[in-house]
């Protein structure tokens, strides 16, 4: 079955950068899409961005402003996530999620930004 | 960016009781490729959000046939046929049409 297990929490300082994993197992990595979304306390799920399956090309969202990216390690069957210059209301729950609908979700990784 | 509105943003519920969440995008969902790409999220508390419905009206794997989805263009419903005790949690819409994706505000059900 398909299942995706992210890297654990992280505790980071304002202005750092953070790179969480999400390995991918139970299918053909590079046939499916990977997207990233996170969820900040008492807000709405936000789209970070995506890497598209086949080709390893990229998507990011603008609110971002290209603090963002998103690679993969296909031989690792691994997506990752790099958030730099890192404030507090980056605080949240980030999830990788597959497909282009979204259809299979990773555990979560908590990140905390904190002085 | 198209924005998702979703209402109510909380539906207390009987158990076996149906319930209905609405949800409305600022422009259309529909893509050139003709497909509509509305779905709905499930969010158990403590849980990552699970898939429950894509494309408007089908139901993801393994998800019980209580679960309905309707809608076109811009205006859309998820029907919860009889609620169950382990349907309690926050629900999602969210359009994957356009870049960037963006979801609804979340409604909460819960049981009365």
């Amino acid at each position: 079955q398909v299942q995706l297990v992210q890297s654990g929490a992280e505790v980071k300082k304002p202005g750092a950068s953070v790179k969480v994993s999400c390995k991918a197992s139970g299918y053909t990595f590079i046939k499916y899409d990977m997207h990233w979304v996170r969820q900040a306390p008492g807000q709405r799920l936000e789209w970070m961005g995506w890497i598209n399956g086949d080709n390893g090309s990229t998507k990011y969202s603008q609110n971002f402003r290209g603090r963002v990216t998103i690679t993969r390690d296909i031989s690792a069957s691994t997506a990752y996530m790099e958030l730099s210059s890192l404030r507090s209301e980056d605080t949240a729950v980030y999830y990788c999620a597959r497909e282009w609908e979204l259809k299979n979700w990773g555990q979560g990784t908590l990140v905390t930004v904190s002085s | 960016d198209i924005v998702m509105t979703q209402t109510p943003l909380s539906s207390p519920v009987t158990l076996g009781q149906p319930a209905s969440i609405s949800c409305r995008s600022s422009q259309s969902l529909v893509h050139s490729d003709g497909n509509t790409y509305l779905s709905w999220l499930q969010q158990r508390p403590g849980q990552p959000p699970k898939l429950l419905i894509y494309k408007i009206s089908n139901r993801f794997s393994g998800v019980p046939d209580r679960f309905s989805g309707s809608g076109a263009g811009t205006d859309f419903t998820l029907k919860i046929s009889r609620v169950e005790a382990e349907d309690v949690g926050v629900y999602y819409c969210m359009q994957a049409t356009q870049f960037p994706l963006t979801f609804g505000g979340g409604t909460k059900v819960e049981i009365k």
